[in-house]
């Protein structure tokens, strides 16, 4: 049990289509990060989000976009889906003591994503 | 910008055999460094990590070193168990304002153990 629990864990989508990502963390931990790992790859930072703004984000589009909530849960939601965007979807919570380089990201188990 | 390398695989080896996955980086700032783990159908588990040059990070038997005149943060494992069968991601993180605590991940290395 690592205290990030995703949801759906396996999702079949339809090119154009829109979909959202969920993930829950353990109370207190207020800063959560979303990854996409393609099949055979190293996953690839999407955004982060603390105190329900994002506060970082990478290399992808804007129809990739996500909201925090009151509770530190967290939303991916994707629009205007494509082929490419088949992947697992990973929800990260940021723990630590404090020092920035001495904080650990926990990862959920993903969401599988396979977009048709 | 940042960037992660590592050995590519499949690393196959047989139980109790001597493991080392390689890794090394490129950073704008001073990193610390991480070693994952995913195993079969899993997400990723933190197997160790190291904060500042010469740091060693261990875990289950893994060891790594941080190295920062080679930039590298090489895996070992004196004797591998068939269990230690997964995915194995190198990575680094250089917190900032426009990335937040961003981890940049290597390529993944797959190691398989057989009995």
């Amino acid at each position: 049990e690592t205290g990030v629990t995703q949801s759906p864990t396996h999702l079949i989508k339809t090119r154009g289509q829109q979909v959202t990502l969920r993930c829950s963390s353990q109370s207190g931990h207020n800063t959560v990060s979303w990854y996409q790992q393609a099949l055979g790859q190293g996953p690839q930072f999407i955004f982060q989000y603390y105190r329900e703004e994002e506060n970082g984000r990478g290399n992808f589009p804007p129809r990739f976009s996500g909201l925090q909530f009151p509770n530190y849960s967290s939303e991916l939601n994707v629009n205007a889906l494509e082929l490419d965007d088949s992947a697992l979807y990973l929800c990260a919570s940021l723990t630590g003591t404090g020092s920035p380089g001495a904080n650990v990201l926990t990862f959920g188990a993903g969401s599988r994503l396979t977009v048709l | 910008g940042d960037s992660v390398t590592q050995m590519e695989g499949p690393v196959t080896l047989s139980e109790e055999a001597f493991l080392t996955i390689n890794c090394t980086y490129t950073a704008t700032g001073y990193p610390s460094l991480f070693w994952y783990v995913q195993y079969p159908g899993e997400g990723l588990q933190l197997l160790l990590k190291a904060t500042k040059a010469d740091d060693k990070g261990s875990n289950k038997g893994f060891e790594a070193t941080y190295r920062k005149e080679t930039t590298s943060f090489h895996l070992e494992k004196g004797s591998v168990q068939v269990s230690d069968s997964a995915v194995y991601f190198c990575a680094l993180t250089v917190p900032s304002k426009a990335a937040g605590n961003k981890l940049t991940f290597g390529g993944g290395t797959r190691v398989l153990v057989k009995p």
